[in-house]
Parts: C-alpha cells; structure tokens; sequence
C-alpha cells in the first residue's frame, strides 16, 4: 500500500526559515516531488529527489534519505507569497505519482 | 512552452449525467494522469495512462472510467454523475521513466453536480 504524511498546517514569519517533512511507506519507490499549490491554482514544481541527499535550488531545498522513507523541503528567506500549499509525492515503479495530503503554510508579516 | 489544457474550468451538471473531461498535453509525454483534489484530502489518484489504449487504476477509480485513444488526450468520463463527484479534477502529463523530470499540470476543472 501506499502512505505518504505530511503536516496539515504550519506557520511560520516573514524572513524566517521553515522545514516541511514528509514520510512514506509505498510498495516501491523511484523518486519524491515537491510541488507547491496557491489557492486555487494547479500545482507548479519545486523539486525531485531520487537519491540520498540534498538539492538546492535558491530559497528552496530538498533533502531525501530512502533508507529512513523521510524527505523534507527547507524554505528560507520567508516571503509571503511563499503562503501556500506544500504537496509531497512519490513516484512509484510503476511511474504512478502518488500525492500526501499536503501542507499549508501560513507565513506572518 | 508546456502546456496541458484542460476543456473546462467550470462545470455544472446534474445528478445521473454523463460528463466528459477533457485533457490534452501538446509535450508528447507517454504518461498522463487523473487526479481528483478535496479539502483536507488532498490529490487523489482516479486513472493513470502510460500509453495509448493503456490505463491502470489509481486509489479511487470507483464511478469513473478512462478513454486514451491518441497520445495526447486523456479523458476521464463520469458514466453516471452523483453529488459525491463534486471537486477539482486535474490531469497532468509526464515524460515516461526519465528520472528528474516533472509532471506538467493542467490548470483544473471543478465540477458541481447538483
């Protein structure tokens, strides 16, 4: 089976540093994605991760250790339009990309 | 520039129609997906396609069939429409096994069914 848990919600300030984690359990594995979501939006991507360790990109980071079946996505230098959904996914064998319910992060001024 | 279209933004219809979605990806990706999205639910998997005249259920293929008859167009087809189907369906399409690459989203479709 597949199980894939993030956070619900997360708040966090203006300027300031966040870490999303995501753990998961699937029958098998060939990569993770972060994708980020606006209200009403389509999800855009942030990253993928397929071997241990981690990426940078800008603000934004993600790190992956498959032994463990943990990722988490670091965000620095908080804007507000970083407010957003934060989804987690798992690519399987089978090329199926199975999502976690996502994380809403609420950033203060 | 990628792009997934999807036929509709908003639909309303009623209890017991027959509704068609329509996805077209213009990347020439084997792989297309049918998500449907829900408050505190999260992306949920309805059909996935990696070829032509191929499909493999997802979590919650329950009320809803899939038609791939040429590359580029994925249907997802609600034989017999019930209020339960009221959300946010979205396709996305994906290069097939190539490692790094991201799946493409269309820009959603949300369905009322009254």
């Amino acid at each position: 089976g597949q199980n894939i848990d993030q956070p619900t919600e997360m708040t966090a300030t203006e300027g300031a540093i966040v870490q999303i984690n995501c753990t998961y359990q699937t029958s098998g594995f060939n990569g993770l994605f972060w994708y980020q979501q606006h209200a009403g939006e389509a999800p855009t991507f942030l990253s993928y991760n397929v071997l241990d360790g981690l990426e940078e990109k800008g603000r934004f980071s993600s790190f992956l250790s498959r032994s463990k079946g943990y990722s988490y996505l670091l965000l620095k230098e908080l804007q507000m339009k970083d407010s957003a959904s934060y989804l987690c996914a798992v690519r399987d064998m089978d090329d199926k990309i199975i999502f976690g319910k996502g994380t809403r992060l609420h950033i203060l001024p | 520039d990628v792009k997934v279209t999807q036929s509709s933004r908003y639909l309303v219809k009623r209890t017991g129609e027959k509704v068609f979605l329509e996805c077209v990806q213009d990347m020439d990706h084997e792989n297309m997906f049918w998500y449907r999205q829900d408050p505190g639910l999260g992306l949920r998997l309805i059909y996935f396609s990696y070829d032509v005249k191929m499909k493999e259920k997802g979590d919650i293929p329950e009320g809803y069939s899939v038609s791939r008859e040429k590359k580029e167009r994925f249907s997802l087809i609600l034989e017999s429409a019930s209020t339960n189907q009221t959300s946010m369906y979205l396709c996305a399409s994906r290069l097939q096994g190539a490692s790094g690459t991201e799946a493409f989203f269309g820009q959603g479709t949300r369905l009322t069914v009254v």
